[in-house]
């Protein structure tokens, strides 16, 4: 399976202001994306990070709140911006490999 | 779109009992059906999937079985162990082409010593 680095693991943030969380792959990969859970929550999807074009959100993400880079294929990034408390969860990028989905260790977001 | 629904949400048993998660899914079009494992604090894992052509699958204490007709997979785990204790989801998918897969709301699973 692809290896996936994402870091922060963890953060504390004030609100109003912005965290980027990287993800990095040990392999070239087409699909990218990224996933918001809510404490107890299933996995939902923000949005797939295109490489060289727009990222594709889903209902309810915006791009101005989740702006999303993926400059080459082994690597994305997602921006949390504006934050306030309601976007405490954890976040976390997934690959596609071979047909199957796997995911990053995520990033636990707390924003006071 | 295609919407996962997954009973039941918590589900206890004791050690060396079994356990099984059910799915249903609504897209008939769905043809890969994965299952992860998210332990506490932890990226969940896939731990076994099936594809439409087949109709159960086996991994040790795992197994997957699918019925396409009545659109429902599940998920059973034989001897339970301590360690098997995590958030189970399921989700369905159809591969090919841009694949996202459809998440159910998990299930909880705790295998009490």
């Amino acid at each position: 399976s692809a290896v996936i680095s994402q870091k922060p693991s963890r953060d504390i943030c004030q609100r109003g202001t912005s965290l980027t969380i990287q993800c990095q792959v040990d392999s070239q990969v087409t699909m990218m994306f990224w996933y918001r859970q809510q404490p107890g929550q299933s996995l939902t999807l923000i949005a797939t990070a295109n490489q060289g074009s727009e990222a594709t959100y889903e209902s309810g993400f915006v791009i101005d709140k989740f702006p999303i880079s993926r400059p080459n294929l082994t690597f994305s990034t997602l921006t949390v911006s504006n934050m306030s408390p309601e976007d405490s969860s954890i976040y976390l990028c997934s690959v596609e490999w071979e047909g199957k989905l796997f995911f990053g260790s995520g990033t636990q977001l707390s924003v006071l | 779109g295609e919407n996962v629904e997954q009973h039941p949400s918590t589900l206890s048993v004791q050690e060396g009992d079994s356990a099984v998660i059910k799915c249903t899914y609504s897209d008939s079009a769905s043809n890969y059906f994965p299952w992860y494992k998210q332990e506490l604090g932890k990226r969940p894992q896939l731990i076994i999937d099936i594809r439409s052509n087949v109709g159960e699958k086996k991994d040790q204490r795992i197994a997957v079985t699918l019925n396409k007709t009545a659109k429902h997979f599940s998920l059973h785990i034989t001897e339970t162990q301590p360690e098997d204790s995590a958030v189970y989801f399921c989700a369905a998918s159809t591969s090919g082409g841009s694949y996202i897969p459809t998440f159910g709301r998990g299930t909880s699973l705790i295998v009490h010593p």
